[in-house]
């Protein structure tokens, strides 16, 4: 089945400490998305990437990094110059960029103790 | 400004009724338009899309598309329990031809009533 796979779907971390968080497909889609969901708020985007070895910040880039070496992958690494990164990470991809069309993985929900 | 405006709700109906969710959006310009549904707990789903004026229906989902007044709506007909969940409005707003210009609103909760 294809499909978005992200994990883990449940991360616990220490300030001060990076973490990634994976995001695989197999849809063989052009374009994918990290978004952070906040209790009560609208997703907003992290970072996107429109094709392999590109990629462009979102509104809220700052204390986050990417990759996308390969067409299959986009992870994502929640540094600790994030102040506030306990929040819903969704991970989506779409067939080109531009398109509002998303398919969404299941979520990793990472807290900061 | 870019900005997607959604009532949070809860907005309660009945079993069988139907539901009327809105959306208003900042920029005119604004192209294509979609309506996600999660449910709790779990990640956004694509339900409805429309690029036009007027209405799309899709089973008992119909989208409604007034760019002149900019809002779009969703009506869920013979709402049904499994409805329960919060509706996120998407708005595509292409500013100067950029990719990544899709703005969320924060959704309006829907709770229906058995």
């Amino acid at each position: 089945d294809g499909g978005i796979t992200q994990s883990p779907k449940y991360l616990f971390r220490k300030e001060g400490q990076n973490v990634t968080l994976s995001c695989e497909q197999n849809l063989n889609h052009d374009a994918m998305y990290w978004y952070r969901q906040d209790p009560g708020q609208g997703l907003r985007l992290i970072y996107y990437s429109q094709i392999v070895n590109d990629f462009q910040k979102g509104d809220i880039a700052e204390g986050y990094s990417v990759s996308r070496e390969k067409k299959e992958s986009f992870p994502l690494t929640v540094t600790s110059a994030q102040k506030n990164p306990t929040a819903f990470y969704l991970c989506a991809s779409s067939p080109w960029a531009g398109t509002g069309e998303l398919f969404f993985g299941e979520g990793s929900r990472l807290t900061v103790l | 400004q870019k900005e997607v405006e959604q009532n949070s709700g809860p907005l309660s109906v009945p079993e069988g009724a139907i539901a009327s969710l809105n959306c208003t959006y900042s920029d005119r310009g604004s192209q294509s338009f979609f309506w996600y549904r999660q449910y709790s707990g779990k990640s956004p789903e694509l339900i409805m899309s429309i690029y036009s004026n007027g209405d799309k229906e899709d089973g008992r989902f119909t989208a409604q598309l007034n760019k002149a007044s900019q809002y779009v709506s969703l009506l869920i007909r013979d709402s049904q329990p499994s409805d329960s969940a919060t509706y996120l409005c998407a708005v595509n707003m292409n500013y100067g031809g950029s990719q990544g210009n899709l703005i969320f609103g924060k959704g309006t909760k829907l709770s229906v009533k058995p």
